[in-house]
């Protein structure tokens, strides 16, 4: 299988800005994805780049860089609701998902 | 709602029998996943079908597990003489051929414990 990091947990208060990192180490992917989880339900889609660089969907952003072998995931002005997983995912044709991180926002 | 439908939601059975689960995909989505998610981690793939044509296959799955789609449209995914170890959340997916938006629909999922 693919290999994704990213950081297990993610700790933030309501208003702050957080950014979750995944790097992976197999190149020729077509793009990479981010996913949203939360407890006991579905994933869900949030951003997604084909290219290197900055892609934003209002509070939500997303960077590649694939020289770096890096991403990120930008949540911006965290509502509580935001608590949930997220997964940075490589599309093959299939996606392969990286094992999350558990972001907790508090009050 | 048009969205993916999986069902059944929650299946509990004894080691050793046999299982089947079914997804509907969107009605419109010619591409069909399935995944397998544990707590605390990711999905893993395990295969796709392009319409009717199940394109690939996990490696890693074990050959108790088979997949169709016969008409494409709803596929079945069986898992026969299961293993305690087959507990999981079994998660179908849809998403059109081209995957320029990098997005997959999920159903709820198919929660299965094996006693």
């Amino acid at each position: 299988g693919q290999s994704l990091e990213q950081p297990s947990e993610v700790t933030a208060v309501e208003g702050a800005i957080v950014q979750i990192n995944c790097t992976y180490q197999t190149s020729g992917f077509y793009g990479l994805s981010w996913y949203q989880q939360h407890d006991g339900g579905a994933p869900t889609f949030l951003s997604y780049n084909a290219l290197d660089g900055l892609e934003e969907t209002g509070r939500f952003s997303s960077f590649l860089s694939r020289s770096d072998s890096y991403g990120y995931l930008l949540l911006q002005e965290l509502q509580m609701k935001d608590s949930a997983s997220y997964f940075c995912a490589e599309n093959f044709n299939k996606f392969y998902f990286g094992s999350g991180t558990k972001l907790n926002v508090k009050p | 709602d048009t969205g993916v439908s999986q069902n059944p939601r929650h299946k509990i059975t004894k080691r050793g029998q046999n299982v089947t689960f079914r997804c509907d995909p969107i009605s419109e989505h010619n591409r069909l996943y399935w995944y397998r998610q544990t707590l605390g981690q990711g999905p893993e793939f395990l295969t796709y079908f392009q319409n009717e044509a199940q394109l690939e296959k996990s490696r890693l799955l074990s050959d108790r597990f088979s997949a169709e789609r016969p008409k494409g449209s709803f596929s079945t995914l069986e898992i026969q003489r299961t293993e305690q170890g087959d507990s999981a959340m079994y998660l179908c997916a849809s998403s059109l051929m081209s995957l320029s938006t990098g997005e997959l629909f999920f159903g709820e999922g198919s929660r299965l414990t094996v006693l």
